[in-house]
């Protein structure tokens, strides 16, 4: 079956040591997403890649970095981790950036920053 | 900037019989699209049902059900029969159709239990 695949699904890394977070997609979707999810809280966009395009939300701390090499894959960097970048990590995808597409989500990488 | 809203954070049911799940919307935008999203526990999110805002129709898919109401801006999701599988975290979210580009805001989220 076609999905959004993450890797690892549960992350742990010390406090400011660089970890990296990756998503795979079957979907062969023009737009991948990257979104930090605290409990019980909605998700907050990070940012974006239409294609090869990358886009980074105003809010988005200079700590976290993204990397697409190709249509299938992304990667988040963070670089310098701290207590508070504790989260779920979503990726997501759809075929375009606009009206009602439908955005297809991967399981979540449970990061623990200690 | 828009803002979306579900004033309910917790809602239970009981098997088999019907909860309605609320959203109110903040925009000054005429074009727009409106999303219930399910995320289950320790599994991902998927999309429940999708409205245009140009549609008078209510979105119906299956046990689930809009009710859309674009002049009080409020998109409340109706789920008929419930079932144990129901039980998850359920995220309601607005895009814009006048803005190229834009992206997804969601609720807070409604925690929703279904009791057997």
């Amino acid at each position: 079956d076609a999905m959004v695949i993450q890797n690892p699904r549960y992350q742990v890394t010390q406090f400011g040591k660089p970890v990296t977070l990756s998503c795979s997609q079957t979907l062969n979707h023009n737009v991948m997403y990257w979104y930090q999810q605290k409990s019980s809280q909605a998700p907050k966009l990070l940012f974006h890649y239409y294609d090869k395009d990358f886009n980074n939300e105003a809010d988005t701390p200079d700590n976290f970095q993204s990397r697409r090499p190709n249509t299938s894959f992304c990667f988040l960097d963070i670089r310098s981790p701290g207590l508070g970048d504790a989260a779920m990590y979503l990726c997501a995808t759809s075929t375009g950036f606009f009206g009602a597409n439908e955005q297809f989500f991967g399981p979540g990488t449970r990061l623990t920053v200690l | 900037a828009q803002t979306v809203t579900q004033s309910q954070p917790e809602m239970s049911v009981q098997e088999a019989e019907t909860v309605t799940l609320s959203c109110t919307y903040d925009t000054s935008e005429s074009d727009y699209y409106l999303f219930w999203y399910k995320q289950p526990p320790s599994r991902q999110m998927i999309l429940v049902i999708r409205q245009e805002a140009y549609k008078q129709q209510n979105a119906t898919e299956n046990r689930f059900s809009v009710n859309f109401q674009k002049a009080a801006k409020s998109f409340s999701l109706k789920i008929s029969d419930s079932q144990l599988g129901d039980a998850a975290m359920y995220f309601c979210a607005y895009r814009s159709g006048e803005t190229s580009g834009s992206r997804l805001t969601f609720g807070e989220g409604t925690q929703l239990t279904v009791n057997p």
